[in-house]
């Protein structure tokens, strides 16, 4: 595998489920994001680590808990969502966040559908 | 706050012609970024203009930065069907978030 991966790539859950989404990076980078890509609103950028460590909570609902093990690693756990969490997540990775030649590359995305 | 506006949001062009889209963005910033977005599909990272007056180009794409303005446009020449995606910027400043513009639907006919 290459760049960022994500899994799964489409997931329907209902309300009251428990779910988690996994994002890999296979590009050596210390930063991984999340964001959120809703059908009219621009991407949201949700949570940032940095070196494993949080550096960044957009006002996330905490029906959303994000987990960073390791650089190389990011999950977005879900529980009791709404429809209207409806979206792409995307994840993210660049070499370290806020430093000004920093790109982010980005992975395909989970479409999540919330009934 | 930093607020980040494309426009036009969807563009629907013939092969062969030139067109820029613009993104403006509301207080000084140290990078801005380009990307691409195919249907169903990620992003994709086109350009990074970190300067004053940066221009960079790949193919019949060029984006160009003026701080000064807080504008950046990406210009197409001589548009192929290929090129139909969705394309945004987006603007940081030191440690604070990316923000991004809304998208360019872009679609061309042949």
């Amino acid at each position: 595998e290459t760049g960022v991966t994500q899994t799964p790539r489409h997931l329907v859950m209902g309300m009251t489920n428990k779910k988690s989404l996994k994002c890999e990076q296979h590009l050596g980078h210390n930063a991984m994001y999340w964001y959120k890509q809703s059908a009219k609103k621009p991407l949201e950028l949700m949570f940032v680590y940095n070196f494993k460590e949080q550096t960044e909570n957009n006002s996330v609902p905490s029906r959303f808990s994000p987990e960073c093990p390791n650089s190389s690693h990011l999950f977005l756990h879900l529980h009791t969502l709404q429809p209207e969490d409806s979206a792409l997540y995307l994840c993210a990775s660049s070499q370290e966040a806020g430093v000004s030649t920093d790109t982010q590359y980005f992975g395909p995305g989970t479409r999540l559908t919330v009934l | 706050e930093l607020k980040v506006e494309q426009n036009p949001l969807f563009l629907s062009m013939q092969e062969g012609k030139n067109y820029t889209i613009y993104c403006n963005y509301s207080t000084t910033s140290d990078r801005l970024y380009w990307y691409r977005q195919d249907p169903g599909k990620s992003l994709e990272s086109l350009f990074v203009l970190l300067s004053n007056g940066a221009v960079k180009q790949e193919g019949r794409l060029m984006a160009s930065l003026d701080t000064k303005a807080r504008l950046s446009t990406l210009h197409i020449t001589a548009a192929v069907h290929d090129l139909s995606a969705t394309y945004f910027c987006a603007v940081g400043r030191g440690a604070q978030k990316l923000v991004f513009g809304q998208g360019t639907r872009l679609t061309i006919n042949p």
